[in-house]
């Protein structure tokens, strides 16, 4: 079965402090993850992926494929990164499809 | 484009009801996915259509059912609602069917309370 965990649900950091949303799943194949974020009073929106292995707003993330893990990093955590912050895992199967599994979610709030 | 749409943004029904959601994908896309996200959860999958077909469904009773119409918007059925139905309903559409290679834009959500 896949399975998605965030064990924070709160995060609290200063302006300036690195910060790290850790992600943990279960899966005994090779899935894809993603963050997807949601700013206070907008849409859930994609933040990165882990096959682009690019940097967005200066958080990345990088798949551990033996610790299972796809935690979020940025060096230096900003006010605007204040959010609510979803990890997620799709692995095809037959009666999912290619959904998205969805963790619990980590609110992130960066103080000045 | 305004991105994706839904309808209506908030519902109150009585339980026993039924209810009926409406998603409008972005312009060109073929795939819309349905998630349930219950207060201080993450969004739950409920079903995918792409080209009008089921292509994924989650672990949600029968009492819950979809269509994708010709012009790629969805409906989500609910039927003998429940006061655990009560939710953020979530709509996402994509160009094509699998998530690793295009992304899913979810719209704002329907608001459905049950008492």
């Amino acid at each position: 079965a896949q399975r998605v965990t965030q064990p924070e649900k709160l995060l609290s950091v200063f302006k300036g402090a690195p910060v790290e949303l850790k992600c943990n799943y279960s899966y005994s194949g090779s899935p894809e993850l993603f963050w997807y974020v949601q700013y206070s009073r907008q849409r859930l929106q994609l933040l990165l992926r882990h096959i682009s292995r690019e940097s967005i707003k200066g958080f990345t993330a990088d798949l551990n494929k033996g610790e299972t893990s796809f935690h979020l990093k940025k060096p230096f955590a900003q006010e605007e990164d204040s959010a609510m912050y979803y990890c997620a895992l799709s692995a095809p199967n037959s009666n999912s499809g290619y959904a998205l599994n969805f963790g619990k979610g980590t609110s992130l709030l960066v103080t000045p | 484009d305004a991105g994706v749409t839904q309808s209506p943004t908030h519902l109150i029904k009585t339980r026993g009801q039924h209810v009926t959601l409406r998603c409008s994908p972005i312009s060109g896309h073929k795939s819309v996915s349905w998630y349930q996200q219950v207060l201080g959860q993450g969004p739950q999958f409920i079903f995918q259509y792409y080209e009008k077909e089921e292509r994924g469904r989650g672990n949600f009773p029968d009492r819950f059912s979809a269509r994708q119409f010709p012009n790629y918007s969805s409906e989500l059925n609910v039927n003998a609602l429940l006061l655990g139905d009560s939710a953020l309903y979530l709509c996402a559409s994509s160009a094509v069917l699998a998530p690793s290679s295009y992304e899913q834009y979810f719209g704002p959500g329907t608001r459905l309370t049950v008492t």
